[in-house]
């Protein structure tokens, strides 16, 4: 199953609502990740399930969709949320894969 | 506290061997599921291979499959990934991460190691 994600980067300011978007080649159901990762440093899981956040993120992270298509949104981006967001697909064959990651930068 | 602690990342000529050991502590280790993921210099991240609880199933990306031996010791709370015939193409940061939920199939990771980097050069 290949992922898709778009954009590749994003110029955005403090306060803007982001949305980022990751399409799958087939259907995987809701089995779908976010992550963040800021430079040299490890990547922190945002939502599993596709729309359920994880303990102690902030709630202005947001996930949606099933089937192929998925978004992640940041409804006011903070300092903080300057980083690279990757998605991540699992499927019952079994695999897992990430996305090419959307690196969302100070405009 | 939940921690996970990679080592064994070093320098390796092409064709050669390395084992990277990843220490869990914190969580009910033989419940979960462990993987590793790598990430190239400037590049994106890659799953490499995943290891069930009970270490019964293990998978691996294409890309390493027949090289790589992913493993699990529950009493030592640590998960391994033997790595042979290394390529070029192999050098990354190799990150340990823990799988949830527990004792289910995996379908994401939600802690992770700092990473430790493996060079596979001339």
């Amino acid at each position: 199953i290949q992922m898709t994600q778009s954009p590749s980067t994003l110029s955005a300011s403090v306060g803007d609502r982001v949305t980022i978007t990751c399409r799958a080649s087939q259907s995987i159901n809701t089995y779908l990740a976010w992550y963040q990762q800021k430079p040299g440093k490890a990547p922190n899981l945002l939502i599993y399930k596709a729309s359920n956040l994880e303990s102690g993120v902030p709630s202005r992270f947001s996930g949606s969709g099933s089937g192929t298509e998925f978004t992640l949104t940041i409804s006011s981006l903070q300092p903080d949320d300057f980083a690279t967001y990757y998605c991540q697909q699992y499927n019952r064959n079994p695999t897992w894969a990430f996305g090419q990651g959307t690196r969302v930068e100070f405009k | 506290e939940v921690h996970l602690l990679e080592s064994g990342g070093a320098l390796v000529q092409p064709g050669g061997s390395l084992k990277l050991s990843c220490a869990a502590s914190g969580f009910a280790f033989s419940s979960h599921a462990m993987t590793w993921v790598r990430q190239p210099p400037g590049k994106g991240l890659e799953w490499v291979s995943i290891i069930s609880y009970d270490s019964v199933d293990t998978f691996y990306a294409d890309s390493v499959k027949g090289r790589f031996t992913i493993s699990k010791d529950n009493a030592k709370t640590t998960v391994f990934l033997q790595m042979n015939s290394l390529r070029v193409e192999d050098t990354a940061v190799y990150y340990c991460a823990k799988g949830r939920p527990a004792s289910s199939p995996t379908d994401s990771f939600d802690i992770w190691g700092h990473g430790t980097m493996v060079t596979v050069s001339s």
